[in-house]
């Protein structure tokens, strides 16, 4: 079964607005509300930072925002900082035979 | 704190065999489904094998199965993943990861990893 589609790369400058989409089907995306969203520094452990579509974990910054709109599931990030430059990826529950979860791609977050 | 602390890495020859550990503390450790997800280097996350609580349920991805073998010892905290026949397209950095509880399939605590490297 294919990934999830992310765009391979998003930039944006210090305090603008980015969205980062991922596109499934109707086995995942659009047929359940279990898409995350993880950010990945180099070298470092994935962090969880949206789960349920658009649940915040505690102590994630409320500039992360999630949502779904069909097949598509979005992550927002506000008011962009330095630290936000990362990999970040989606994954979402699949129906599909004995897959557990499809993750996207990944998008790197460039801050310019 | 949670933590979750992977071992095991090295490198092997295709073909070999490989076990890999993951030490949890911090948490209820034998009520959490528990998980496997490797990067393969420039690559993304990839889901890998997953284990129930009370370890009844397994799950694998279709390249692996029949080859990995995910366990669990509740009375250690601690999570496994024997591989053997290890392939070329096997070499990653994996991460063992505890679910969130209240969701499904969300992976909430990672480890740092342990690298895997196979080369002949």
């Amino acid at each position: 079964q294919s990934a999830l589609t992310q765009p391979a790369s998003v930039s944006g400058s210090l305090g603008q607005s980015i969205t980062i989409s991922c596109t499934g089907s109707a086995s995942d995306v659009r047929g359940y509300n279990y898409v995350s969203w993880y950010q990945k520094h180099p070298g470092k452990a994935p962090k969880l930072i949206i789960y349920d579509v658009r649940k915040r974990p505690s102590g994630v910054s409320d500039r992360f925002s999630g949502s779904k709109s069909g097949y598509t599931a979005s992550l927002t990030i506000s008011g962009l900082q330095a630290e936000d430059e990362a990999d970040y990826y989606c994954c979402s529950y699949t129906s599909v035979g004995l897959f557990y979860v499809l993750f996207g791609g990944g998008t790197k977050v460039t801050v310019l | 704190d949670v933590q979750l602390l992977e071992s095991g890495g090295g490198r092997v020859k295709p073909g070999e065999s490989l076990r890999l550990s993951c030490a949890a503390s911090g948490f209820a450790f034998s009520s959490y489904n528990m998980n496997w997800v490797r990067q393969t280097p420039g690559k993304g996350l990839e889901w890998v094998s997953s284990i129930s609580s009370g370890g009844n349920y397994v799950f694998y991805r279709d390249s692996v199965r029949g080859r990995f073998t995910i366990s669990r010892d509740d009375a250690k905290m601690s999570l496994y993943l024997q591989m053997d026949n290890v392939r070329a397209e096997d070499a990653a950095m994996y991460f063992c990861a505890s679910d969130k509880a209240g969701s499904v399939r969300t992976f909430d605590s990672w480890g740092l990893g342990t690298v895997v490297t196979v080369s002949s």
